[in-house]
């Protein structure tokens, strides 16, 4: 089945490291998305790619980066430059069409201790 | 600046009828979108408007006024399985979606 999928689905990581979040899709979507999600507030875009190779910061996007190497993977890293880092994380993917809606994957639970 | 706004809780009960109302503001507009998330999962999508009017979807509903920048999402005969947090995001000139921060619908048996 088509799908975008998110790995772990649970992270701990103590202060001070780097940890990479693993999003993957097998929809052939070209533009795909990272978000943060905290309690009472919307999602908020961190990094997002609408092509191999190319990607564009978010409102969000400092101490993060990514890499947008292969049009399936769109991998997250969380830099020990990020302040608040505890968050629930999203990958989103969508189609070429205006109207067509994203495509979230589960989402990554990030605890830094 | 831009800018969704949309209750934070509402409270319904099983069977009846609630609506979730949200405005907008944005550097232009192209869409509205409305999104189901139960808690801890991925959001699912529900709805698009681009056009004024009513969208109708089985249970659910939705309404797009662009002059007014207001939606609503209406859904009908509950059932407990829709409490969840429903998101509202509107699609900027850039084709970006600025998201809400979300309304957590409860149900009461």
């Amino acid at each position: 089945d088509g799908g975008i999928t998110q790995s772990p689905k649970y992270l701990f990581r103590k202060e001070g490291q780097n940890v990479t979040l693993s999003c993957e899709q097998n929809l052939n979507h070209d533009a795909m998305y990272w978000y943060r999600q905290d309690p009472g507030q919307g999602l908020r875009l961190i990094y997002y790619s609408q092509i191999v190779n190319d990607f564009q910061k978010g409102d969000i996007a400092e101490g993060y980066s990514v890499s947008r190497e292969k049009k399936e993977s769109f991998p997250l890293t969380v830099t020990s430059a990020q302040k608040n880092p505890t968050a629930f994380y999203l990958c989103a993917s969508k189609g070429d069409g205006s109207s067509d809606e994203q495509f979230f994957g589960p989402g990554t639970r990030l605890t830094v201790l | 600046g831009q800018n969704i706004d949309q209750p934070t809780e509402m409270t319904a009960t099983e069977g009846a009828i609630v609506q979730i109302n949200c405005t907008y503001q944005t550097s232009g507009f192209n869409g509205l979108f409305w999104y189901q998330q139960h808690a801890g999962e991925a959001p699912t999508f529900l709805s698009y408007n681009v056009l004024d009017g009513l969208e109708e979807k089985g249970r659910f509903s939705s309404f797009l006024s662009r002059s007014k920048g207001y939606s609503y999402l209406l859904l009908k005969e509950l059932q407990m399985k829709d409490s969840a947090s429903y998101l509202c995001a509107a699609m900027d000139s850039n084709y970006q979606l600025i998201w809400g921060a979300g309304t957590k619908l409860i149900i009461k048996p």
